[in-house]
């Protein structure tokens, strides 16, 4: 298996532009998670999906922040309009049991 | 509510030498307790885990962890460092009542010297 895929895995943009980060999950995998990873925060949980649907969106930061899972093999997260403080290493893993999640090797944002 | 806390933001040990790091978590319930590893520029590994069978877990790369329910601790330990040691290592917990997601720590950076 090729692991969690994600794209682009860098990202350099302008404040007020869209920004969508892309994943693909395992193959089998019925549970997705959206993390940020920043050196003030740590890591943190955005959101994530069982069987497609959104468990828990507690951890996205505003509205400007959403996350889709339109199947079982993608899923995106979009920050519109971005900030610099949105400016992160942003991983996705997923998992067929909760707690045994296989991380993605991120997307660095840099919003400028 | 569940919580981890990982003792020291960075740990330096010289090559050959023990590491130990150390995680002291909160449940009301029984715990599932895991180690996960992040590489320079990777995404995170879990290392090992433990879910109520033996109290001394090993995992990869030489690595083991003890479950102390007394002591509420998990810490990780390696006899020898080794320079591929180097990375950033979290903690979690999972357990009933967070519906089996993670609660991470916030991480400790080895830093092996030689």
């Amino acid at each position: 298996d090729a692991g969690v895929i994600q794209s682009p895995r860098h990202e350099v943009t302008e404040m007020g532009q869209e920004v969508t980060l892309r994943c693909k999950p395992i193959s089998g995998h019925d549970y997705l998670f959206w993390y940020r990873q920043t050196m003030m925060r740590g890591l943190e949980l955005l959101i994530y999906f069982n069987n497609n649907v959104p468990i828990d969106d507690s951890g996205m930061p505003e509205d400007r922040f959403s996350a889709k899972m339109p199947n079982a093999s993608f899923s995106t997260l979009k920050i519109q309009p971005s900030e610099p403080r949105d400016s992160a290493v942003y991983f996705c893993a997923s998992s067929s049991i909760p707690y045994e999640q296989y991380f993605g090797p991120g997307t660095r944002l840099t919003v400028t | 509510a569940q919580s981890v806390t990982q003792l020291g933001s960075h740990v330096s040990v010289s090559e050959g030498a023990l590491v130990l790091l150390r995680c002291n978590y909160s449940s009301s319930v029984p715990p599932y307790l895991f180690w996960y590893v992040q590489y320079p520029n990777q995404g995170l590994q879990l290392l090992l885990k433990y879910t109520s069978a033996a109290t001394l877990v090993k995992g990869i790369n030489g690595f083991e962890a003890e479950f102390k329910k007394s002591e509420t601790s998990f810490h990780l330990t390696k006899p020898s460092a080794h320079m591929s040691d180097a990375a950033e290592y979290f903690c979690a917990v999972s357990d009933r009542e967070s519906n089996y997601q993670l609660i991470w720590g916030a991480g400790t950076k080895l830093i092996i010297k030689p």
